[in-house]
């Protein structure tokens, strides 16, 4: 079974911190994707990745960048934290072919709070 | 428009049917994903339908797809209070002239199971 480990289950942050959320799959899989998940809106992407040191913008990237240095390490960076990034993370990834039936594996997501 | 979108509540009572109702807006894509979350847990992928498919069975799930109105639907027979969750449809949509993809979700749908 894949396995998508994310560090934290749940993470408090003070206003204009530099916060990491790492995330890490064991299926080497090429695609990894990190989201944000807040009532009523659903999921929205934020990043995401194709390959080991690229990186592509998803919908919402303002305030966040990324890290992937390693193929099975995708990292999730807020610059200086803001109450509004206060919300559910959560980390995905997935097989290169996409057209393949292949999903999209969640890790358990990390609930983050700015204060 | 560009949104996936679904109802955000469905309350049924245990024993009964559930149907939950998702229209997607790409006609290309080419598998079709419901996802179900689980309080305080990530999305685990719950069945998926290919686009060449009309309905595709799994055991108390039957997963209907309408091509024509890019219309996706979940129903659950013999509801159960354990099926109480958030149920997320998603689409799968390409870049131009290459298979690196991605998913794009609904809002997800809040199905609550009274005993």
């Amino acid at each position: 079974d894949v396995k998508v480990t994310q560090s934290s289950r749940y993470l408090v942050k003070r206003t204009g911190e530099k916060v990491f959320l790492e995330c890490v799959q064991d299926m080497d899989h090429e695609n990894m994707f990190w989201y944000r998940q807040d009532p009523g809106l659903g999921l929205r992407l934020i990043y995401f990745s194709y390959d080991v040191k690229m990186k592509e913008k998803g919908d919402i990237p303002e305030g966040y960048s990324v890290s992937r240095e390693k193929k099975e390490r995708f990292s999730l960076i807020l610059e200086s934290a803001s109450t509004n990034q206060t919300s559910m993370y959560l980390c995905a990834s997935t097989l290169k072919e996409f057209y393949s039936n292949q999903p999209q594996h969640f890790g358990d997501g990390t609930r983050l709070s700015i204060l | 428009g560009e949104d996936v979108e679904q109802s955000l509540f469905l309350s049924v009572r245990e024993g009964d049917s559930s149907v939950i109702n998702c229209t997607y807006t790409d006609s290309s894509s080419t598998y079709l994903y419901w996802y179900k979350q689980e309080p305080g847990a990530g999305l685990q992928l719950l069945t998926y339908i290919f686009s060449n498919m009309d309905m595709k069975q799994d055991q108390r799930l039957t997963v209907l797809l309408n091509k024509k109105d890019k219309h996706l639907s979940l129903r659950i027979a013999d509801t159960q209070t354990g099926d109480s969750a958030i149920y997320f449809c998603a689409e799968t949509r390409y870049r131009r002239g290459s298979t690196l993809g991605r998913l794009y979700f609904g809002r997800g749908t809040q199905l609550t199971v009274w005993p």
